[in-house]
């Protein structure tokens, strides 16, 4: 089976950097998005890792190491519209349209 | 390029009652997928269209939920009879390749 692990809850200031950390333990992991939601409305695409190593777009950026099962999230100068929920998901056979295994989700709250 | 869309953004029906939840995708994906929602947990997969074709439907709950992709264009997903906890948000988002494009969701509450 497959379950992903994020913190339920994250809280920082606006201009600060935050991470968001996301393990996993998957058959046939293959590769990690991430999505972000405002007010339970449409999750929208943020990134997403294939390969080991750091992808940049923008502000945010994310990591994975698949010999750790980890991956994070990092946003950098956080604005106030950046609170949000934000989801890890492993995509399954990403470049098939394979479905995606979500995380349970953390809120972010900037803070002014 | 429009969007995907849902129909309707909510419903609220009795238990026992049937709802038809409708999901318009990008024109031109090929693959369709439903996710749910429920009570802040994480968005959970239900099936998975490629064109009219249902790929993967390991997530449907039981056999009250249908979904049907005619023509390969939108889909529903109809639940008969519903119980209260089919309460959720439910997503629809499609893809050419990896990544989903989301709809707006419906959210429906069984009372």
């Amino acid at each position: 089976g497959q379950s992903l692990e994020q913190p339920s809850e994250v809280t920082a200031v606006e201009g600060a950097i935050v991470q968001i950390n996301c393990t996993y333990q998957t058959s046939g992991f293959y590769g990690l998005s991430w999505y972000q939601q405002h007010d339970g409305g449409a999750p929208t695409f943020l990134s997403y890792n294939g390969l080991d190593g750091l992808e940049e777009t923008g502000r945010f950026s994310s990591f994975l190491s698949r010999s750790d099962s980890y991956g994070y999230l990092l946003l950098q100068e956080l604005q106030m519209k950046d609170s949000a929920s934000y989801f890890c998901a492993d995509n399954l056979i990403y470049n098939q349209g394979g479905k995606l295994i979500f995380g349970q989700g953390t809120e972010l709250s900037v803070k002014p | 390029e429009a969007g995907v869309t849902q129909f309707p953004s909510h419903s609220v029906i009795e238990k026992g009652q049937t709802v038809t939840l409708r999901c318009d995708p990008i024109s031109g994906h090929d693959n369709l997928y439903w996710y749910r929602r429920v009570m802040g947990k994480e968005i959970k997969f239900l099936l998975h269209f490629v064109k009219e074709s249902k790929q993967d439907e390991s997530g449907m709950p039981n056999n009250r939920f249908l979904a049907e992709r005619t023509g390969g264009t939108y889909s529903t997903l109809k639940v008969q009879p519903a119980e209260l906890e089919d309460s959720g948000v439910y997503f629809c988002a499609s893809s050419q390749t990896g990544t989903h494009v989301f709809g707006p969701g419906t959210r429906l509450t069984v009372t």
